[in-house]
């Protein structure tokens, strides 16, 4: 089973609609858990961050973690064809600079106007 | 502010060949590190690096060699390219190794081998 489990999409949706993203995870020891986004021929860029369970709110974005059940999961409100990207799941175990960081597979994202 | 620069953007090699590829950052981030990234995976950690004159190994090294002399630079050497090689590279960059430090990433390098 590998650590990090994303499904790939692509998801293709209408403007205006509610996205749910999804990662799912074996490790116990990850801590600290994020959302990328990456366009096209770009680099991933932080979107969202957190550290415990329960629900965090940036906008039209909401981060969700699950701890017990080991998911996690991006909301995005209202979407938009500005928010067509890859969306890449990522989670951080360790302490200090020895930290592991991994990443999912990344979901394809796209916004229809 | 420039943040992460990666160059070059794109590069072609045959297979056996060496080459470096550059990474730089002005943000004065003591963390610096490499990732590949290839069609159907997550990004994979390469070597990093948390200091001048320190690097250490990631997921998967092999076939590549790294250095740090500067705070600034952070080159990544193919020593001898593989197709196996071929991928789009990374590299990423925050303040300290901390668990809750924010990486930065570059534009990324598309490597093509031959």
């Amino acid at each position: 089973q590998k650590e990090v489990e994303q499904d790939p999409g692509p998801l293709s949706v209408p403007e205006g609609a509610i996205v749910s993203l999804n990662c799912t995870y074996s490790n116990s020891a990850f801590q600290y858990f994020m959302w990328y986004r990456q366009y096209s021929r770009k680099g991933p860029e932080l979107l969202m961050y957190t550290y415990s369970s329960g629900n965090k709110e940036d906008g039209r974005f909401t981060a969700q973690v699950d701890k017990s059940s080991k998911y996690i999961s991006l909301f995005i409100r209202d979407s938009q064809p500005s928010d067509s990207a890859t969306y890449l799941c990522a989670m951080k175990s360790g302490g200090g600079s020895n930290y592991k960081l991994t990443f999912g597979k990344g979901t394809l994202l796209t916004v229809n106007p | 502010n420039a943040g992460v620069t990666q160059t070059p953007k794109f590069q072609v090699l045959k297979t056996g060949q060496s080459m470096t590829l550059q990474c730089a950052q002005d943000m004065n981030h003591e963390y610096m590190s490499w990732y590949r990234q290839d069609p159907g995976m997550g990004l994979r950690l390469i070597h990093y690096s948390v200091g001048a004159g320190i690097t250490d190994q990631g997921e998967v090294p092999n076939g590549y060699n790294v250095s740090r002399s500067t705070t600034e630079d952070f080159p990544l050497r193919l020593l001898s390219a593989a197709p196996s090689q071929t991928s789009v590279y990374f590299c990423a960059s925050s303040l300290t190794g901390d668990l809750d430090e924010k990486l930065f990433f570059g534009s990324g390098t598309q490597l093509s081998v031959l």
